[in-house]
């Protein structure tokens, strides 16, 4: 089966701690998203990738890092200068950056981080 | 910039209809989506509708798109308690970003 997959559903960290969350794809899609989501705020876009070996800076990036070395893997990493951590982390991927398909975005089943 | 609109809740009773309302500023698109979040899980591709459309409908689904206003609507007919959820809309805009609304929580009670 074909699909996006995030490890682990929930992770807990002590404050100060750095922190990575995992994002897989089988789709063979190009570009890969980091969203974040808060109560009542929606999606917020964190660091998206178009291809292997380039990413770009969301809306709120600060306090997060990425890296793409493979084009079916995605992880983020949240630093200890990320202020307010403890959020709901979606993964998504899409054909290519501008897809105009109707599959637009699939979405991974999202990991909840709780620093505490 | 790009700003997506939503209501943050809706309550509806089983069996009624719901409406879900959006408003967008990016009249530029090609598609406008809806996606649906269950209770702890990521988002599903619910329903689109094409910019040149102004009605679609999918089985108990309907989206009316009103272009010279920027709405886009979601209705749900025959509103089961399995339809409770948050509900996105989604303009994918002239850049390299899709753009969601915050997301309507539809409750539906017996």
């Amino acid at each position: 089966d074909g699909g996006i997959t995030q490890s682990p559903k929930y992770l807990f960290r002590k404050e100060g701690q750095n922190v990575t969350l995992s994002c897989e794809q089988n789709l063979n899609h190009d570009a890969m998203y980091w969203y974040r989501q808060d109560p009542g705020q929606g999606l917020r876009l964190i660091y998206y990738s178009q291809i292997v070996n380039d990413f770009q800076k969301g809306d709120i990036a600060e306090g997060y890092s990425v890296s793409r070395e493979k084009k079916e893997s995605f992880p983020l990493t949240v630093t200890s200068a990320q202020k307010n951590p403890t959020a709901f982390y979606l993964c998504a991927s899409s054909i290519d950056l501008r897809s105009l398909s109707t599959d637009t975005q699939y979405f991974g089943p999202g990991t909840r981080l709780t620093v505490l | 910039g790009e700003d997506v609109e939503q209501s943050l809740f809706l309550s509806v009773r089983e069996g009624d209809s719901s409406v879900i309302n959006c408003t967008y500023t990016d009249s530029s698109s090609t598609y406008l989506y809806w996606y649906k979040q269950e209770p702890g899980a990521g988002l599903q591709l619910l329903t689109y509708i094409f910019s040149n459309m102004d009605m679609k409908q999918d089985q108990r689904l309907t989206v009316l798109l009103n272009k010279k206003d920027k709405h886009l609507s979601l209705r749900i007919a025959d509103t089961q308690t399995g339809d409770s959820a948050i509900y996105f809309c989604a303009d994918p805009t002239n850049t390299d970003k899709l753009i969601f609304g915050t997301g309507t929580r539809l409750q539906v009670f017996p």
